[in-house]
């Protein structure tokens, strides 16, 4: 089945730096890839997504790439800001396209 | 119809009782999906229905756990006989369809067994 890791586990930045987040997947055959922010005793909103026949997405400060011959894709945070603070997860489809994986999480911490 | 509603968001109970937690989808969503979540990891699956039909169920599920969604709508989630192990936040997920797009999901129930 699909397997999805997240890396790394804790990032710590500045405010105004830049984070950036890392999945990896193992079923060739996913098409969908989504990221979740969670806040501290929150539910999971999705933030982006990207689906496998696009390399690049972009909203505001936030992007996700996907490189579908190696399997990984990234999300990308741009002059990052305390409220950005949270626990993100990557997802993959697994490889009937029915349901997510999720990964482990980040927990990103934004310093002012 | 303003997102995905769980209740109960807190149950403490004692071992060996039987729980039972309730979820009420976006109305339009055919697809509801039961996830559970512990301290510092990402949502786990259980199980997931199109419709009121039950098409999955994690292999790491106990036959504790029962899930249901008997008009397509609500769903419940039962554990019989739980146990400490079965802490956690349990998270219910709609979506439109399959392939169509990110999952909305609830504000969780958490459980504590003691």
């Amino acid at each position: 089945g699909e397997n999805v890791e997240q890396h790394p586990s804790t990032l710590s930045v500045q405010e105004g730096d830049s984070a950036v987040i890392k999945c990896t997947y193992s079923d060739s055959a996913s098409n969908y890839f989504p990221w979740y922010k969670q806040e501290l005793g929150k539910r999971p909103q999705l933030i982006i997504d990207i689906r496998s026949n696009v390399g690049e997405k972009k909203d505001q400060r936030i992007a996700v790439t996907l490189n579908k011959t190696a399997k990984h894709f990234s999300l990308h945070i741009t002059e990052t800001q305390p409220e950005d603070s949270a626990v993100y997860f990557c997802a993959a489809t697994d490889s009937g396209f029915q349901k997510l994986v999720f990964g482990t999480g980040t927990r990103l911490l934004v310093s002012p | 119809d303003t997102g995905v509603s769980q209740n109960p968001r807190h149950k403490i109970t004692k071992r060996g009782q039987n729980v039972t937690f309730r979820c009420d989808p976006i109305s339009e969503h055919n697809r509801l999906y039961w996830y559970r979540q512990t301290l510092g990891q990402g949502p786990e699956f259980l199980t997931y229905f199109q419709n009121e039909a039950q098409l999955e169920k994690s292999r790491l599920l106990s036959d504790r756990f029962s899930a249901e969604r008997p008009k397509g709508s609500f769903s419940t989630l039962e554990i019989q006989r739980t146990e400490q192990g079965d802490s956690a936040m349990y998270l219910c997920a709609s979506s439109l369809r399959e392939g169509s797009g990110g999952y909305t999901f609830g504000s969780g129930t958490r459980l504590t067994v003691v």
